[in-house]
């Protein structure tokens, strides 16, 4: 069975500056596929950024990027010139790869983001 | 196009009574995933499809809750003799052939009374 952690129950920022949220794992499997979801208050799950464990590159999507390290099981996301429109909650997820192509997500239990003028 | 829709957006139903959720995955995605989102237990997996093999039920918290899937399209989530503790957001995701990521719906919020 694979955890989650998320240490940060709650995290402020200002706009514009840079936030790092962060996220550690446990698993025995070596092919993984790792993601953050955004769910602002609306409640919709927003996919944010993945990593592929078999990567050492970190992923990067706009405004967002991890820092993903295998050996430690850490994935922490950083977002710079943080918006007003970031404040949400933020999930980090594993999911392991089968054979099939398709498995379920183990979610951690989030940290909210307050982004303040 | 169109994402992952979910109905009814909001369900208060009293203790006892049977519901239906139901969603409509992303055309052409053929895995469709179920999971529950409550405050004492975050977010947990409950049921998936997968194609038209035998869908995986592990996660399913007791014999109340049911699922099926129909024409490899629309699912329905059901849950027998609701109790209050069934109160949560239940959220419906699907993914398209061999790919990893997973388009989630708005979400139903369930509220037994």
């Amino acid at each position: 069975a694979q955890t989650v952690t998320q240490s940060q129950p709650e995290m402020s920022v200002q706009e514009a500056e840079t936030v790092t949220l962060s996220c550690t794992y446990d698993t025995s499997e070596n092919n993984y596929y790792l993601f953050w979801y955004k769910q602002p208050p609306s409640r919709q799950m927003i996919l944010v950024i993945r990593q592929e464990a078999y990567k050492q590159q970190n992923a990067t999507e706009n405004r967002f990027s991890v820092n993903f390290q295998k050996a430690a099981k850490s994935f922490s996301l950083k977002i710079s010139d943080s918006q007003l429109g970031d404040t949400a909650m933020y999930f980090c997820a594993f999911m392991p790869v089968m054979n099939s192509g398709y498995s379920t997500l183990t979610f951690g239990k989030g940290t909210m983001l307050l982004v303040s003028p | 196009g169109a994402g992952v829709s979910q109905s009814p957006s909001n369900k208060v139903t009293e203790k006892g009574k049977d519901v239906e959720l139901r969603c409509d995955p992303i055309s052409g995605h053929t895995a469709l995933y179920w999971y529950r989102q409550s405050l004492g237990q975050g977010l947990e997996f409950l049921i998936y499809f997968q194609g038209n093999s035998a869908p995986d039920k592990s996660g399913l918290p007791s014999d109340r809750f049911s699922a099926e899937r129909t024409g490899g399209s629309v699912s329905t989530l059901t849950i027998q003799r609701t109790q209050q503790e069934d109160s949560a957001v239940y959220l419906c995701a699907s993914s398209s052939p061999m790919a990893y990521e997973q388009y989630f719906g708005p979400g139903t919020r369930l509220t037994v009374t």
